[in-house]
């Protein structure tokens, strides 16, 4: 059964830092790993997907990599801003089942 | 373009009470799953529809859940008899299929509060 794991369970950073959000998965079997947004009251808002064939896939200030063979995942946010505070899941997928992580609820600081 | 639709936003009931939550997906989406997510954890699975049948609800507790998407578009979750530990946000999500890429669209949720 697919586990994923996602370290730190909250972070706090002020403004400008760059920062590196973890997760990581029992079972290598994926089809594709994907970064979701979470705001409070809201629903889930895809950032990053990356293939199982890939190994990073950027947009903006936002890098995500993957490592298949051991399981990880890292999601890059570079210059962190205010308004990039919110909840972020990753999630693997097997076909069309996403198992989601716990998510790092992070806090930027003005 | 529409996004994922859900009714009601917020619901308080008592336990043993009755309550259902209704989703209406993406045009065209022939996917539709609703998941759970309880305070402080990541949305967990309860059942996939493929138009009007199920793919996938291994992990629905069918004592006291249950689902249906009638006409394979609009779909309703239903909690009967509702325990404290229902308590939690009902997400549901539709997904279309391009470039081999399998991606769902969420809608922005059903908070539920059972006391």
């Amino acid at each position: 059964k697919q586990e994923v794991t996602q370290i730190p369970a909250a972070l706090s950073v002020p403004e400008g830092e760059n920062l590196v959000l973890n997760c990581s998965f029992t079972d290598s079997a994926i089809y594709n790993l994907q970064w979701f947004r979470q705001d409070p009251g809201k629903g889930l808002t895809s950032l990053l997907l990356i293939q199982s064939s890939q190994r990073e896939q950027t947009s903006g200030r936002l890098n995500a990599s993957l490592d298949k063979s051991s399981g990880r995942s890292t999601l890059y946010i570079a210059a962190s801003q205010p308004g990039d505070s919110a909840t972020y899941l990753c999630a693997v997928s097997a076909g069309n089942m996403l198992t989601f992580g716990g998510g790092t609820r992070l806090m930027v600081k003005p | 373009e529409a996004g994922v639709a859900q009714s009601p936003r917020y619901k308080i009931i008592e336990k043993r009470q009755s309550v259902a939550f209704w989703c209406n997906p993406i045009s065209g989406h022939a996917t539709l799953y609703w998941y759970q997510q309880i305070l402080g954890q990541g949305p967990k699975l309860l059942i996939q529809f493929q138009n009007n049948g199920v793919v996938d609800d291994s992990q629905l507790p069918k004592d006291r859940f249950s689902a249906e998407r009638l006409k394979g578009v609009d779909s309703t979750l239903k909690i009967q008899p509702a325990k404290l530990e229902d308590s939690a946000v009902y997400l549901c999500a539709s997904s279309l299929r391009l470039a081999g890429v399998e991606t769902q669209y969420f809608g922005p949720g059903t908070r539920l509060l059972v006391l």
